[in-house]
């Protein structure tokens, strides 16, 4: 069935160090591939995404990476802040009769200060 | 220009009890998903819905839950005869129409409804 692993579970990094989160998926169809970021009490919000055709993508202090040969991706988070401390969802889309999407289990990210 | 809004924020039910849980989506979006998320787990989909429509409710279970989107007023996620199990953050997101060409509509997320089965 459809599925997206994600790596680490959790991930202590120190402020102004990188943090990198990993993902793999299993159905080759899916052609777009979102990241969220959830604050505590709050709902996922979109920060960064990918499309299939593409195989790096950047904005700021983010970017994303997609291996679709070997149907992985990745986020990177340069020079890091304590206001990056969140979850982090990495997700796989597809069109099917509406916009389908798997999220994986998601990355605990802590910066220490 | 509010964004998608979920009520309550913290639902206490007993064991036996229903929950209803409603969301009302951005100005504009007609489209409707409901997630549910367990501790230290990702969103899992549940239903996807459209204005008096459901559209697909391959990750709801067949007994005890259902879901609507009225003409008019919020969505309702409806939970009887609630278990422990049913413990969880339940989030719905919402989209428009969508636009021609667009490969993603992008999905925006309420703040969620934390459901306690005591």
């Amino acid at each position: 069935g459809e599925n997206v692993e994600q790596h680490p579970s959790t991930l202590s990094v120190q402020e102004g160090d990188s943090a990198v989160i990993k993902c793999t998926y299993s159905d080759s169809a899916s052609n777009y591939f979102p990241w969220y970021k959830q604050e505590l009490g709050k709902g996922p919000q979109l920060i960064i995404d990918i499309r299939s055709n593409v195989g790096e993508k950047k904005d700021q202090r983010i970017a994303v990476t997609l291996n679709k040969t070997a149907k992985h991706f990745s986020l990177h988070i340069t020079e890091t802040q304590p206001e990056d401390s969140a979850v982090y969802f990495c997700a796989a889309y597809k069109k099917t009769s509406y916009d389908k999407v798997i999220f994986g289990p998601g990355t605990s990210l802590s910066v220490i200060p | 220009n509010a964004g998608v809004m979920q009520n309550p924020r913290h639902l206490v039910r007993r064991r036996g009890q229903e929950a209803r849980l409603r969301c009302s989506p951005m100005k504009g979006h007609s489209h409707v998903y409901w997630y549910r998320q367990l501790p230290e787990e990702g969103l899992k989909f549940m239903v996807y819905l459209q204005k008096e429509n459901i559209i697909d409710e391959s990750g709801m279970p067949k007994e005890r839950f259902s879901a609507e989107f009225p003409k008019e007023g919020p969505s309702i996620l409806r939970i009887q005869q609630v278990v422990r199990g049913d413990s969880a953050a339940y989030f719905c997101a919402s989209h428009h129409s969508g636009l021609a060409g667009v490969l993603f509509n992008e999905q925006f997320f309420g703040p969620g409804t934390r459901l306690t089965v005591l």
